[in-house]
């Protein structure tokens, strides 16, 4: 079975700011590991993902992920926030299951 | 844009009805999904087509049906609907298959009343 556990539902965070919105999975095989982003009434849009290799994965909007096999994690971070950052993030896996399967999201809102 | 459309954007309907949503994956794309996403399940995957053929079901109930056609869009089958059934029903695509990334569509949202 596999299975993703997103940490914080909600993340408040003043513009500018750091993040970091947590992500830790389950699976008895390799897995890939993506994020995604949902912005209010659209769906959902590819962040970034790991494959294989560089354990540091960069992605768009200046987001970046770490995958960390020993602690079963894949934290996304972005160094500066801004306003339109505010969406939900969807943390997702695909191991043995040998399907995606998503964690509950967390809602990242940006504070001005 | 992902590239990925759905119809309709909306559909309204009562206890008892029997809907079909309906996908046309990217240009290219041999792969459909289908997930349900809502506020006390989050997103599901349901099914997935590849070229076709059923590849993989996952939460899909036994009312739910999905087939793909040979110009490669989907159809997903919703009967006999309870309010339950309430919710968001987006269709992805992918070149391949499995840990491919899969593109979304803007989804279709459901209410049964």
């Amino acid at each position: 079975a596999q299975s993703v556990t997103q940490l914080d539902s909600q993340v408040p965070v003043f513009e500018e700011a750091p993040v970091e919105l947590r992500c830790n999975y389950s699976s008895s095989v390799s897995v890939y590991l993506f994020w995604y982003v949902q912005y209010p009434n659209q769906g959902l849009q590819l962040l970034l993902k790991y494959l294989s290799g560089s354990t540091l994965v960069k992605g768009i909007n200046g987001f970046e992920a770490e995958f960390n096999k020993s602690q079963t994690s894949f934290h996304l971070r972005k160094p500066s926030v801004h306003i339109s950052d505010t969406a939900e993030y969807f943390c997702a896996v695909y191991g043995s299951a040998r399907q995606l399967t998503f964690g509950s999201g967390t809602q990242l809102t940006v504070l001005p | 844009d992902s590239g990925v459309t759905q119809t309709p954007k909306h559909l309204i309907t009562a206890t008892g009805q029997r809907v079909t949503l309906r996908c046309s994956p990217r240009s290219g794309d041999l792969s459909v999904y289908w997930y349900q996403q809502s506020l006390d399940q989050g997103l599901q995957f349901l099914i997935h087509y590849y070229n076709g053929e059923e590849r993989a079901k996952g939460n899909i109930l036994e009312r739910f049906s999905a087939q793909q056609f040979p110009d490669l869009h989907s159809e997903l089958n919703l009967s006999s609907l309870e309010l339950g059934d309430s919710a968001l029903y987006f269709c992805a695509s992918s070149g391949g298959t499995g840990s491919d990334t899969q593109y979304f569509g803007p989804g279709t949202r459901l209410t049964v009343l």
